[in-house]
């Protein structure tokens, strides 16, 4: 699986979109992105993935670059509640392989 | 909405007793999964199971079984709990399906502390 990078925290006013960069510069053709969070004391939980098109679902919109080397995940309008790690995990879709998640960003939604 | 239930949010323990973490999932998943969180360590794999009574190990399986009877259920069994097992174990299933990825859904966690 490719590695990922995150910037390891983030400050984020309520209301306002929360933008969470991921680098994954050595990405190949058949490795998704996935995206969950964790909320403290919590299981994570999936928020989104994609391929190769932005997505967008109730939670959250990912953004993947055209060259796929980095996406953006957004979450368009934070609550106290998104308070969380965000975990950003590229891998290839096999059957039932475990994800490793890396120490991902740790964002802080402030009033 | 795919709901995976873990039996316990906590759970004390002593040096040397036999200990059942259960998880059950109520969507139909083939597969299931065994992680332990620690700090500074994120989360590592101990066992996964494909199918009824198939099971895999994961990256440290060692000090831990598994029991996997029905689709819906996987056990995770301490045989001999010590004092370094204590930790956050989460349990996940997943549905995969190569046209859409495959997504795993966690339970909430159960936090043991062995003494």
């Amino acid at each position: 699986d490719a590695k990922t990078t995150q910037p390891p925290s983030m400050d984020c006013a309520e209301g306002r979109a929360a933008n969470l960069p991921c680098n994954h510069s050595t990405i190949s053709g058949n490795e998704y992105v996935y995206w969950y969070r964790q909320i403290h004391s919590q299981g994570p939980q999936y928020i989104i993935h994609g391929l190769k098109n932005n997505e967008t679902n109730e939670m959250a919109s990912l953004i993947i670059t055209e060259d796929r080397k980095s996406s953006t995940l957004i979450l368009p309008h934070a609550t106290l509640r998104d308070t969380a790690v965000y975990y950003c995990i590229v891998r290839v879709t096999l059957n039932g392989n475990q994800f490793y998640f890396g120490t991902g960003t740790s964002l802080t939604v402030i009033p | 909405d795919v709901k995976v239930t873990q039996s316990s949010r906590y759970l004390v323990k002593r040096t040397g007793e036999k200990v059942f973490l259960e998880c059950v999932q109520d969507m139909d998943h083939e597969n299931m999964f065994w992680y332990r969180q620690d700090p500074g360590l994120g989360l590592r794999l101990i066992y996964f199971s494909y199918d009824v009574k198939m099971k895999e190990k994961g990256d440290i399986p060692e000090g831990y079984s598994v029991s996997r009877e029905k689709k819906e259920r996987f056990s995770l069994i301490l045989e001999s709990a010590s004092t370094n097992q204590t930790s956050m174990y989460l349990c996940a299933s997943s549905l995969s399906d190569t046209l859409r990825g495959d997504i795993q859904y966690f339970g909430a966690g159960t936090r043991l502390s062995v003494l």
